[in-house]
């Protein structure tokens, strides 16, 4: 199986900053990396996909980068409403796995 | 508007079987492929099982290969994940997901998920 490993676990940052989190594949995924926001008690809501390619109705705000086995997630201009846990996922092969989660926390 | 809903959680004892069921709407739920995932407190998030859209391929987690069985109804514009000889470690919440395209891959679209207890 492919180990996705993010970081930081956690981060603190204040409103208006920007943060940027990190996903690392245990073996080359392509550019098959997607990212997702979860607020508690909700569902995961994907951001991103294939790397760096905005989901619909996605601020642009969000954005990815990166291939074969390091990617990126950077948010700039930090709101109350994207203060939430990230999770990084690869899906370039069966199993899909994902990452730890980074939680976002207001400082 | 993409819709998933999942049904059918709840709370069973130890060995015990459920069905979960995901009903879809907005799109044309016969040319898509979908997967289970479910989340723990404990583990994150673990994607669980895949279903092409004629259902000529499926694939498990090890974790639950040989307990669960995934399956659909085209007609139904329904999926299902048969859930047996279940355990302290299948408690989650299972969600049903789908790719953005009828011929990608990924979990871009979530359902709001079904929370399924095992305990005595």
């Amino acid at each position: 199986d492919i180990q996705m490993t993010q970081s930081p676990s956690s981060l603190s940052a204040s409103v208006g900053d920007r943060v940027t989190i990190t996903c690392r594949a245990s073996q080359g995924i392509s550019t098959y990396l997607a990212w997702f926001q979860q607020k508690p008690g909700k569902a995961p809501k994907s951001l991103i996909y294939a790397a760096s390619s905005l989901q619909s109705g996605v601020p642009s705000k969000f954005s990815g980068s990166g291939s074969g086995t390091d990617f990126t997630l950077t948010i700039s201009s930090l709101q109350p409403e994207d203060f939430a846990t990230y999770y990084c996922q690869q899906y370039n092969s069966y199993p899909y796995t994902f990452g730890q989660g980074t939680k976002l926390e207001i400082k | 508007e993409v819709q998933l809903v999942e049904s059918g959680g709840g709370l069973v004892k130890p060995g015990g079987s459920l069905r979960l069921s995901c009903a879809a709407s907005g799109f044309t739920f016969s040319r898509y492929s979908l997967n289970w995932v479910r989340q723990t407190p404990g583990k994150g998030l673990e994607w669980v099982s895949y279903i092409s859209s004629s259902s000529s391929s499926i694939y498990y987690a090890d974790s639950v290969k040989g307990r669960f069985t995934i399956s659909r109804d085209n007609a139904k514009n329904s999926l299902y994940l048969q859930m047996n000889s279940l355990r302290a470690e299948d408690t989650a919440v299972y969600y049903c997901a789908r790719p953005n395209y009828y011929d990608s891959s990924g979990t871009d679209y979530w359902g709001q998920g079904t929370l399924v207890t095992v305990s005595s």
